[in-house]
């Protein structure tokens, strides 16, 4: 069974350009999930959908981050204007549902302001 | 709000020692809880959930976790360490229910002394 896939692996982009990361879940996995990981702390949720359903997005920055879930299966998240303090590792997960399932995460795009 | 509280950002062992690692919680009902481990410059990978059906819980790689609700802990052990247990190690909760994000501590980085 394929894992969640994320591209790029690595960005590095200059402060005020925007940026885009995607995520491909799981197949048959209904809840999409994006997680900040800043270096030395725990991963942080931005959003979660169920399906092409925003569920929780109550800790995104939403001046300058937006997501979306069109077709209730991959996943954008862009930034614009980027800052300096967005440099960080973007974690895709998703899982069968919601309510507790096991979350399986990607490999991560590392995001670097400069 | 939950939060997650592992004591202790760096934890060193020697191989064949014991592994402990601290995951304290506050929450107000019962939640799920999780431990994940990162290897470097991979994503998270579920050890163990606890989702009460059991207070001790039996993970991958020969962890295990002990749920104490009078405690509000779910602290990670080993008996024995491994060199490949290197790592970092996230403690995470969920209130499970539609929007179920994880909610992740600081993390802890293991070293293990040959």
């Amino acid at each position: 069974e394929a894992g969640v896939a994320q591209s790029p692996r690595y960005k590095i982009i200059e402060k005020r350009q925007s940026v885009a990361f995607w995520c491909n879940p799981i197949s048959g996995h209904a809840t999409l999930y994006w997680y900040q990981q800043i270096l030395g702390q725990g991963p942080k949720l931005l959003i979660q959908f169920q399906n092409n359903g925003v569920v929780d997005d109550s800790q995104l920055p939403k001046d300058r981050f937006s997501a979306e879930r069109l077709k209730g299966v991959d996943s954008t998240l862009k930034i614009q204007p980027a800052k300096l303090e967005d440099s960080a590792v973007y974690l895709c997960a998703s899982s069968l549902g919601a309510g507790g399932w096991e979350q399986y995460f990607g490999p991560g795009t590392r995001l670097t302001v400069t | 709000a939950q939060s997650v509280t592992q004591l202790g950002s760096h934890v060193s062992v020697s191989e064949g020692a014991l592994v402990l690692l601290r995951c304290n919680y506050s929450s107000s009902v019962p939640p799920y809880l999780f431990w994940y481990v990162q290897y470097p410059n991979q994503g998270l990978q579920l050890l163990l959930k606890y989702t009460s059906a059991a207070t001790l819980v039996k993970g991958i790689n020969g962890f295990e976790a002990e749920f104490k609700k009078s405690e509000t802990s779910f602290h990670l052990t080993k008996p024995s360490a491994h060199m490949s247990d290197a790592a970092e190690y996230f403690c995470a909760v969920s209130m499970g229910g539609g929007a179920d994000g994880l909610t992740f501590g600081k993390g802890t980085h293991l070293i293990i002394q040959p």
